[in-house]
């Protein structure tokens, strides 16, 4: 099947710094790209639509300030936590949309907020 | 909008025996529906999915699933359970939206047992 990376796989920073996430599609081209966030032991939250050549699309109540995306190619989409605080802490994943619409997603990044 | 339900957070079976898990969906639209696994620390993987074509649908490691719109059931099955299935499985609805994107349902926990 097709292959979506994230780096980091895992992240710890200082509260009130901000921290960059980077998915990618690496065999195929993805329009569309998804950011999800998983706390323990429940199911994946879509918190925002990433699109390329455009601006995203969060969910209700997701701070589109706090959680910045860029999707400035068809390979590449970044998730940027600003000034992350200790509840930001979780483990956000990314999925990337082939042209058969189907979702593929990355092996996840674990953030450490202290 | 769409939805999917999951019965049962937990299910554990035997090595060797038959695994069966509940997903129930809700859709306005003809449904597209998938099932991940997850195991743990990673993200998810795809193992199968249904687009309305042929209603029982084969996907890896010997899992399959059937599609039955008069009970409105997508459940995964495997003929016997192996101790490397052990991860979190998830059912998900993909959306009508123009970004058709998935919902999940709750996730089930399936534990093989020795």
């Amino acid at each position: 099947g097709a292959v979506v990376s994230q780096h980091p796989s895992r992240v710890i920073c200082k509260s009130g710094t901000s921290v960059k996430i980077e998915c990618r599609s690496l065999d195929f081209q993805a329009t569309t790209m998804f950011w999800y966030r998983q706390f323990p032991k429940q199911s994946l939250m879509l918190m925002a639509t990433s699109n390329e050549g455009s601006k995203a699309t969060y969910e209700q109540g997701v701070e589109k300030d706090k959680f910045l995306i860029n999707h400035a190619s068809l390979t590449l989409s970044t998730l940027t936590v600003t000034s992350a605080h200790p509840e930001d802490s979780s483990f956000y994943i990314c999925s990337a949309k082939d042209h058969q619409e189907t979702q593929y997603f990355g092996p996840g990044t674990r953030l450490l907020v202290l | 909008a769409q939805s999917v339900t999951q019965l049962g957070s937990h299910v554990s079976v035997s090595e060797g025996a038959l695994v069966l898990l509940r997903c129930n969906y809700s859709s306005s639209v003809p449904p597209y529906l998938f099932w991940y696994v997850q195991y743990p620390n990673q993200g998810l993987q795809l193992l199968l999915k249904y687009t309305s074509a042929a209603t029982l649908v084969k996907g890896i490691n010997g899992f399959e699933a059937e599609f039955k719109k008069s009970e409105t059931s997508f459940h995964l099955t495997k003929p016997s359970a192996h101790m490397s299935d052990a991860a979190e499985y998830f059912c998900a609805v993909r959306g009508s939206g123009s970004a058709r994107q998935l919902t999940f349902g709750s996730g089930t926990q399936l534990t093989v047992l020795p």
